[in-house]
Parts: structure tokens; C-alpha cells; sequence
């Protein structure tokens, strides 16, 4: 299994430029989460996912927009990109919710110029 | 709301010495506490859970840590640390009820380093 992917691992991007990052997991979980780091911080919940075809908003959704229409992939939009989006992405996914484990991916760097 | 605390963003610690990392929280209700470690360049894994049962739970890698109720702490420990632990660890509750379940809190984080 090759686990929770992402691409790209590193992108920077113009201010008012868009772009999608891209997440695909192969353990077949039904949630499916994507984060923001940046440093100091910890992580912040920007969009979960409980299912094909069900997204919801956590603590930072302002800027993104996701789409869950298969279980394996779960793609964050960036629109009109600022300069307070430059963060570390990681996505992440579990088999539900609770107590069980998140596994997470390698994470995207981006920075908005 | 849910929250959690970890104390010290930087913990420095010599090589064979005990490892002490700090993490309370808030919550209404009995939680599940977890914390994560970060190695340079990746993702986070999991290193332990607190979920019911008992409260003093042993993970991968030699750590451990002990769900306190009474003082609202989750503390991560192992007694004699290694050059490989040096990474960020992160402490995380897990929300709520309903359809957020599953979605944690994440502290800020402590940076441990080691020194030879």
C-alpha cells in the first residue's frame, strides 16, 4: 500500500493564481481530512470528508474548496491565492472517526508570492 | 470548545536522559487524546492513543503517557532518549460528537532536540 499521497510536494504560486492539490489514499478509509501547518501553530482543520460525495467545513475553510466524488481521492482547491495560504498542506484519512488513527501524507509546501 | 495546551515549544534534552513532554486539555466530556510525532520533511504518525480503559499507555518507539483526569494532562515520557527522537510531537483531541467526531485539536507542538 502506498498509504495517503499528495502532489505536488512543493509549488509557488502567483498572487490571484488558482490550483488544485491533489490527495489519494488506497486503504479504502471513508474520512478523509485535509490540513494546514505553519509554524508555531499546529495543525488546522481546513475540510473533512465522512464519505463519497459528503464535505464539511472544520476551522479554516475560508479560500478552499474540496470535492469528494470517489473514496480513493479528495482534491483541495486554492482560488485566487494570497499570500496567507503559504502553509504546509497535509492530507490525511482514518476508516471513521473517534478514536481511530489519521494516517497522514508527505505534505505540499506551498508559497503564494 | 475543545483545547489543548502543550507547554514549551522547544524541549532539549542529552542523549540517554528522560524525555518530558507536557500536553493538557479541555473538554466537557471524556476525551480521546492522542499524540502524533512529526519527523523533518513528513507527515505526522501516530505514536499513541488514550481512548478508554487504562490510563497509562504505551506506544511505539519506547514512549509512553499517562491520561491524568484529575489535572486534565496527558504528559508523553520515555525514560532514556535517542538521537532518533529528535522531531516535533504533537498532542491532539479528538472533537466532540456527530458527524465531527473524528476530527482533532491539535496543540502547537514542542520540538525536541537531543544532544549527544
Amino acid at each position: 500500500n502506498a498509504g495517503v499521497t499528495q502532489t505536488p510536494k512543493f509549488r509557488i504560486l502567483k498572487i490571484g493564481q488558482s490550483m488544485t492539490l491533489q490527495c489519494t489514499q488506497d486503504m479504502n478509509h471513508n474520512y478523509m481530512y485535509w490540513y494546514r501547518q505553519d509554524p508555531g501553530m499546529g495543525l488546522k482543520l481546513i475540510y473533512y470528508s465522512v464519505g463519497a460525495g459528503i464535505t464539511d467545513k472544520g476551522e479554516v475553510p475560508n479560500g478552499y474548496n474540496v470535492s469528494r466524488s470517489t473514496t480513493e481521492d479528495f482534491p483541495l482547491r486554492l482560488e485566487l491565492a494570497a499570500p496567507s495560504q503559504t502553509s504546509v498542506y497535509f492530507c490525511a484519512s482514518s476508516t471513521s472517526g473517534g478514536t481511530n488513527e489519521q494516517f497522514f501524507g508527505p505534505g505540499t509546501r506551498l508559497t503564494v508570492l | 470548545a475543545q483545547s489543548v495546551t502543550q507547554l514549551g515549544s522547544h524541549v532539549s534534552v542529552s542523549e540517554g536522559a528522560l524525555v518530558l513532554l507536557r500536553c493538557n486539555y479541555s473538554s466537557s466530556v471524556p476525551p480521546y487524546l492522542f499524540w502524533y510525532v512529526q519527523y523533518p520533511n513528513q507527515g505526522l504518525q501516530l505514536l499513541l492513543k488514550y481512548t478508554t480503559g487504562a490510563t497509562l499507555v504505551k506506544g511505539i518507539n519506547g514512549f509512553e503517557a499517562e491520561f491524568k483526569k484529575s489535572e486534565t494532562s496527558f504528559h508523553l515520557t520515555k525514560p532514556s532518549a535517542h538521537m532518533s527522537d529528535a522531531a516535533e510531537y504533537f498532542c491532539a483531541v479528538s472533537e466532540g460528537y456527530g458527524g465531527s467526531q473524528g476530527n482533532l485539536i491539535f496543540g502547537k507542538g514542542t520540538k525536541l532536540s537531543v544532544k549527544p
